[in-house]
This record gives structure tokens, sequence and C-alpha cells, in this order.
């Protein structure tokens, strides 16, 4: 059980383009789930917490504008870069936090995102 | 303010051997505490938690974890390893739903 899965696995993408990232739980419903940026040989950073059904709230320095999450059911977000560029290129990863007594975070597989 | 100090780096083992991974957090109250682990180019997998109650935590993969809360510590052990553990180990800890990381641990398992 507490199956998370992302789509796409990896994306190529132009510069200036965006990219749409989806997060699913699976097999139980999720409130709340979060996406974190990880760089190569680095810890995850968190980006935002998405809730469902309301705003998501970012971490100090992450762009709402650039990096726009949507929470539209319990078992969906999604991550879009917009206007992506370069230096956006990173290992997206996102979680959803099983709730019901201590809450714990299970990891989708992350997505490989490549700006050209 | 939370945090997690892994201060192991890499960690190369003969397989067979045992291993143990080092977690330190800073935290004003009682921790929830985790074990991932990453493969290359993988998510996270839980490997264990610790909310309270007996100190010694048991894991998936024949990994356990025991919480010193004198010593300020959460380290992940493993009796024999498996060339299948070779990867990367994160330590967190746990507060408001939100997860600090540690900066991981890379695990590299010689045969």
């Amino acid at each position: 059980g507490a199956v998370v899965s992302q789509h796409p696995s990896r994306v190529i993408c132009k510069s200036g383009t965006s990219v749409k990232i989806e997060c699913r739980s699976l097999d139980f419903q999720a409130t709340t789930m979060f996406w974190y940026r990880q760089f190569p040989k680095k810890s995850l950073m968190l980006m935002a917490t998405s809730n469902e059904g309301s705003k998501a709230t970012y971490e100090q320095g992450v762009e709402k504008d650039k990096f726009l999450i949507n929470h539209a059911s319990l078992t969906l977000s999604t991550l879009t870069v917009t206007s992506a560029h370069p230096e956006d290129s990173s290992f997206y990863i996102c979680s959803a936090l099983l709730a019901g007594g201590p809450d714990t975070q299970y990891f989708g597989p992350g997505t490989r995102l490549t700006v050209l | 303010a939370q945090s997690v100090t892994q201060p192991d780096i890499h960690i190369t083992v003969s397989e067979g051997a045992s291993l143990e991974l080092r977690c330190n957090y800073s935290y004003g109250a009682t921790p929830y505490l985790f074990w991932y682990v990453q493969s290359p180019g993988q998510g996270l997998q839980l490997l264990l938690k610790y909310f309270s109650g007996d100190t010694l935590v048991q894991g998936i993969k024949g990994f356990e974890a025991e919480f010193k809360r004198s010593q300020s510590s959460f380290n992940l052990r493993k009796p024999s390893v498996h060339w299948s553990d070779a990867a990367e180990y994160f330590c967190a800890v746990g507060n408001d739903y939100k997860l600090s990381f540690g900066a991981g641990t890379t695990v590299t398992v010689r045969a």
C-alpha cells in the first residue's frame, strides 16, 4: 500500500516552454502532497506544500509564478514549470501524506526534467 | 528550527559486513524520525520510522534504527549488507507534516 506515482518519469523540453508533472496517490487519498527538488548529489529541498482544494504554500525563495501547483483532487497534484530555462533542470520528486495516526510521507519515483 | 546532520558523506562496506549510518537531529520536542533509501534515479523509499514507544525500530530489508534521546541520534544499522543495499540513505525529522532531510550518505558495497 501507499504507492505514489509520477508522470512523466523524464522529460526534455526547449527553453521557454512549460512542462506539467503529475503526482498521484494510487491507493490512498492524500489531502496534502509535497513537491521537492533534488540537485545532483544533494539532499531534497522542499519547494511547496500542496493542499487539496486550496492554494499551495511555497517555501521561501521558490517562485510561485514559476512553479504552479494545482491539487484538484484527493489523489492528484500537478506541478507546472512555466517558461522553463536550463537552470530549472533538476530531479523533481513529489510525496503524499498518509494521514490518520502518525503522518508519514510516501514518495513518488521522481521526474527528471532537462531544459535545453 | 529542526535540522538533521548525517556526518558520513560516503561509506564503503564489504558485502556481508555490518553497516551503521549515523544521524543526529536538532529539534525542540519529541521528534518524528525517518530513514529513507534512494536508488540511483529513483524516488525515496521509507525504510523505517520512529514516533514513540520502543526506541529500537525495525524496518524493511533487514534494517533497524535506535532512537537515543540523550545523544539526539537515530542511527541506522544492518547486520549483514547485500550488494543491493548500495544506495543513498537519508535521515529526516518531521514536524507539522514537513520533513527536513539530512544531506544523505552514499553507501557503496564491494564484493
